[in-house]
């Protein structure tokens, strides 16, 4: 199975300061279609997971611009500029390149 | 709106049985492949299975198959998961999910004498 490895697990973050959690895979995540399917949601405590990134750099649908996705091969990134009270939860890369799918982690993003 | 309620968690003795179902709403049911997802608690996400658009193909993470199956009713808009053989560490939220971008509320399976 594809290993995700997050780092850090745990960001302490000042509000209105930047964020970035890197996600390392064992192995490529370029499909045979040409895409990269790396993705990034965050779940809020008591909350569902909500997806914010799509093939390592699409945001989904009402996410604020301060998030942006980056990275290619095996080494992606998930920024968050600006923090906001709001971003706190625990987030999360997933793979949907290779059966299983597989999560990272998780990292812990809460205000200082 | 996309919508996924899940339903049929409980407790349940180790070596029961439950039925999970997935309601969905909002979209082409049909159109798209569909998922389980587990958290155990405190824990992280965990893929269990996933079933083809048309429910021909299936596949299983290494620690449920041969005791879970994954099933769709797509005249009835509505996602299976059968669990049986359950042990304690089957204990976890399932959610049913739309590949990534669309999730329920979870279902909690509490194993346990």
């Amino acid at each position: 199975d594809v290993v995700l490895t997050q780092s850090p697990l745990s960001l302490p973050v000042t509000l209105g300061q930047s964020a970035s959690i890197s996600c390392r895979s064992s192995q490529s995540l370029v499909s045979s279609d040409g895409n990269t399917y790396l993705m990034w949601l965050r779940q809020r405590p008591g909350q569902s997971p909500r997806r914010l990134i799509q093939i390592v750099s699409n945001r989904d649908s009402g996410v604020p611009d301060r998030f942006s996705g980056s990275g290619s091969g095996t080494d992606f990134t998930l920024t968050v500029s600006r923090v906001e009270a709001e971003d706190v939860g625990v987030y999360y890369c997933m793979q949907a390149t290779y059966w299983p799918h597989t999560f990272g982690q998780g990292t812990i993003l809460e205000i200082k | 709106e996309v919508q996924l309620v899940e339903s049929g968690g409980g407790l349940v003795q180790p070596g029961g049985s439950l039925r999970l179902s997935c309601a969905a709403s909002g979209f082409v049911f049909s159109s798209y492949s569909m998922y389980w997802v587990r958290q155990a608690p405190g824990k992280g996400l965990v893929w269990v299975a996933h079933i083809s658009r048309d429910g021909s193909a299936t596949e299983y993470a290494d620690s449920v198959k041969g005791r879970f199956t994954i099933s769709r009713d797509n005249a009835k808009n509505t996602l299976f998961l059968q669990l049986n053989s359950l042990t304690v560490d089957d204990t976890a939220v399932y959610y049913c999910t739309k590949g990534s971008d669309a999730w329920g509320q979870g279902t909690l399976v509490t194993v346990s004498s």
